[in-house]
């Protein structure tokens, strides 16, 4: 199975401000096929489901504000939120998606400093 | 409105089943792979089983293989999750989620619609 591991745990940013989510997988999640990672990041808000932001690592979700990006490839992922704002406090999660089980990572608490 | 709706969730004794149920709608139901993702009290997100569009293809957690057995009836546009000898470490909110493609040979995409889930309390 691919173990994800997020970092930090949790992270206070002031509003106005970057925050920056890391995400590592055990192995590759590189789909050859296409050249895509198979890599989606999710946005939990309290007593709310999950919210899709990212996939293919990079790919934003219709409706999702541009404040929120995606990178990296392989094993190594990044989810950017440029300028923080009060509706962004929530946990966030990635997950891959190349092999079953898939797998999440254990989220990363963002709130405002 | 796109949306899945989650059911059948409720208190059951350990060893016992349970059946739970989701319909789709506003969408193609047949177009999409489909899953049952949990969330345990305080914790995370575990991803509990997939299947393709044509049900082709089903995968599953290995903290439930051999126990939970999920299908999907096109007619009815409804998927489902019939959860055998339960655990109390199954305790959690259980959330259907769309996937964007239809998960044949269990290539998914990202899950792009979710429920609201429904709770499953296993205790004696």
């Amino acid at each position: 199975d691919i173990v994800m591991t997020q970092s930090p745990d949790s992270l206070a940013v002031s509003l106005g401000e970057r925050a920056t989510i890391n995400c590592k997988s055990s192995q590759s999640v590189l789909y050859n096929s296409n050249n895509n990672n198979c890599l989606a990041w999710y946005q939990q808000k309290p007593r709310q489901a999950p919210k899709l932001l990212i996939y293919w690592a990079s790919t934003r979700e219709s409706g999702v504000p541009d404040r929120f990006s995606g990178s990296g490839s392989g094993t190594d992922f990044t989810l950017t939120i440029s300028s923080l704002q009060a509706e962004d406090v929530a946990v966030y999660y990635c997950q891959q998606y190349y092999s079953s089980p898939l797998t999440f990572g254990g989220g990363t608490k963002v709130e405002i400093k | 409105e796109v949306q899945v709706v989650e059911s059948g969730g409720g208190l059951v004794q350990p060893g016992r089943s349970l059946r739970l149920s989701c319909v789709g709608s506003g969408f193609n139901f047949d177009d999409h792979g489909m899953h049952w993702v949990r969330q345990a009290p305080g914790k995370g997100l575990e991803w509990v089983s997939g299947i393709s569009w044509n049900s082709d293809s089903i995968g599953y957690a290995d903290s439930v293989k051999g126990r939970f057995t999920m299908s999907r009836d096109k007619a009815k546009n409804s998927l489902y999750l019939q959860m055998n000898s339960l655990k109390t470490e199954d305790t959690a909110l259980y959330y259907c989620a769309r996937d964007k493609q239809g998960g044949a040979g269990l290539r998914f995409y990202g899950m792009d619609v979710w429920g609201q889930g429904t709770t499953v309390t296993v205790s004696s």
